[in-house]
């Protein structure tokens, strides 16, 4: 089976820095995904990785360890639209799987004060 | 512009009546999702199709159905048999093949059963 964890609910002020944790234990591994949702939205895409290291995407980031099934979001600059639940999405590779089959962990709500 | 269209936005049901969700996109993706979210869940998957006149049943398909007579569209039926239908209904697609697998959502449809 698959699975991803991560943490449910996490909290921090306008203008600092937050990581949102993610692990995974898949069937092999095609990719990790981080998915942003405000409430009663679409997800929409942040950030892919499938090799070890960190991308940066402005005031995103996304870091991999395939080693250690582990990967983390880091936002910097927070701000008040940043309040949104982030999903952590991994793709497997298992035989005969396609490569848009993902699974999702249960999704971070980050809330950001002023 | 190119995108997902689901419809209806907001669906009422009694119990054992059958309702179809609708999905449309026009982003010429071979590969479409119907995903199902519930509170403190993560996505979870139905069905699938990776090419007209094919799809495949995801973790949770039991009690509903899907077609894919065309590329653009991917709809939903939840019948009578879904024990438990209330829920957050997610239509996808992506490119299909080799691609990164990354998923474009469309707006979503909540489905309350009275």
């Amino acid at each position: 089976g698959q699975n991803i964890d991560q943490p449910t609910e996490m909290t921090a002020t306008e203008g600092a820095i937050v990581q949102i944790n993610c692990t995974y234990q898949t069937s092999g591994f095609n990719g990790l995904f981080w998915y942003q949702q405000h409430a009663g939205e679409a997800p929409t895409f942040l950030s892919y990785n499938v090799l070890d290291g960190l991308e940066e995407k402005g005031r995103f980031s996304s870091f991999l360890s395939r080693s250690k099934g582990y990967s983390y979001l880091l936002l910097k600059e927070l701000q008040m639209k940043d309040s949104a639940s982030y999903l952590c999405a991994v793709s497997p590779a298992d035989r005969g799987s396609t490569l848009g089959r993902l699974y999702f962990g249960r999704g971070t709500q980050l809330t950001v004060w002023p | 512009d190119g995108g997902i269209t689901q419809s209806p936005k907001y669906l009422f049901r009694k119990e054992g009546q059958n309702v179809t969700l609708s999905c449309e996109q026009n982003l010429n993706h071979d590969a479409m999702y119907w995903y199902r979210q519930d509170p403190g869940q993560g996505l979870r998957l139905i069905y699938y199709s990776q090419i007209v006149n094919d799809f495949q049943k995801g973790d949770i398909a039991e009690g509903y159905s899907v077609s894919r007579e065309k590329k653009e569209s991917f709809p939903l039926t939840v019948t009578s048999a879904q024990k438990n239908p209330t829920a957050f209904y997610l239509c996808a697609s992506s490119i299909g093949g080799r691609n990164t697998g990354e998923l474009f959502f469309g707006e979503g449809s909540r489905l309350t059963v009275l």
